[in-house]
């Protein structure tokens, strides 16, 4: 059974450090993995994609890798901001056909000015 | 519509009664799911509609739970007999197909008293 874990669970930084979120997953046969942001009593935006084929993905400040052999990935954050403050939720896909996101519970990022 | 719609917002029950929670997918996308996620607990899987295909129920936690998707588009999960521990933010969201980017709508946050 697939298991996502997350750590660390919650993390406060000062602002414009350069942070580091993980993931792990136990069972490396994923079809994609996908990062979220959720704010307090929202829900979730989805942040990065990463296809099983693929080592990384960036979108500005953010940077997804995603090593599947060894069932990790990282979402980097550099340059950390207040607005950064959120949770964020890391969520693979198994590759059997149909299956639906399994979830890690999150770490809850505090970035202070 | 821009993106996932939920209805209500906010839901408060009396133990025993039934409820309805509403959910419009993006349009054109055939692949819908709804979660739950829980005080504490991470975000898990309730059902998954793809397309015309039946759906795949292996989340819903008992009989009480039902949901079903009218003309590939709108979905209604409906909740019989609440029960407190049916207290939770449940969450719709839909992909373009079953493998792609699954894009989140806002929640309904259950309350049964």
């Amino acid at each position: 059974k697939q298991e996502v874990t997350q750590i660390p669970a919650a993390l406060s930084v000062p602002e414009g450090e350069n942070l580091v979120l993980n993931c792990s997953f136990t069972d490396s046969a994923i079809y994609n993995l996908q990062w979220f942001r959720q704010d307090p009593g929202k829900g979730l935006t989805s942040l990065l994609l990463i296809q099983s084929s693929q080592r990384e993905q960036t979108s500005g400040r953010l940077n997804a890798s995603l090593d599947k052999s060894s069932g990790r990935s990282t979402l980097y954050i550099a340059a950390s901001q207040p607005g950064d403050s959120a949770t964020y939720l890391c969520a693979v896909r198994p590759a059997q056909a149909g299956t639906a996101l399994i979830f890690g519970k999150g770490t809850t990022l505090s970035v202070s000015s | 519509g821009a993106g996932v719609s939920q209805s209500p917002s906010n839901k408060v029950t009396e133990k025993g009664k039934d409820v309805e929670l509403r959910c419009d997918p993006i349009s054109g996308h055939t692949a819908l799911y709804w979660y739950r996620q829980s005080l504490g607990q991470g975000l898990e899987f309730l059902i998954y509609f793809q397309g015309n295909s039946a759906p795949d129920k292996s989340g819903l936690p008992s009989d009480r739970f039902s949901a079903e998707r009218t003309g590939g588009s709108v979905s209604t999960l409906t909740i019989q007999r609440t029960q407190q521990e049916d207290s939770a933010v449940y969450l719709c969201a839909s992909s373009i197909d079953r493998g792609n980017e699954q894009f989140f709508g806002p929640g309904t946050r259950l309350t049964v008293l």
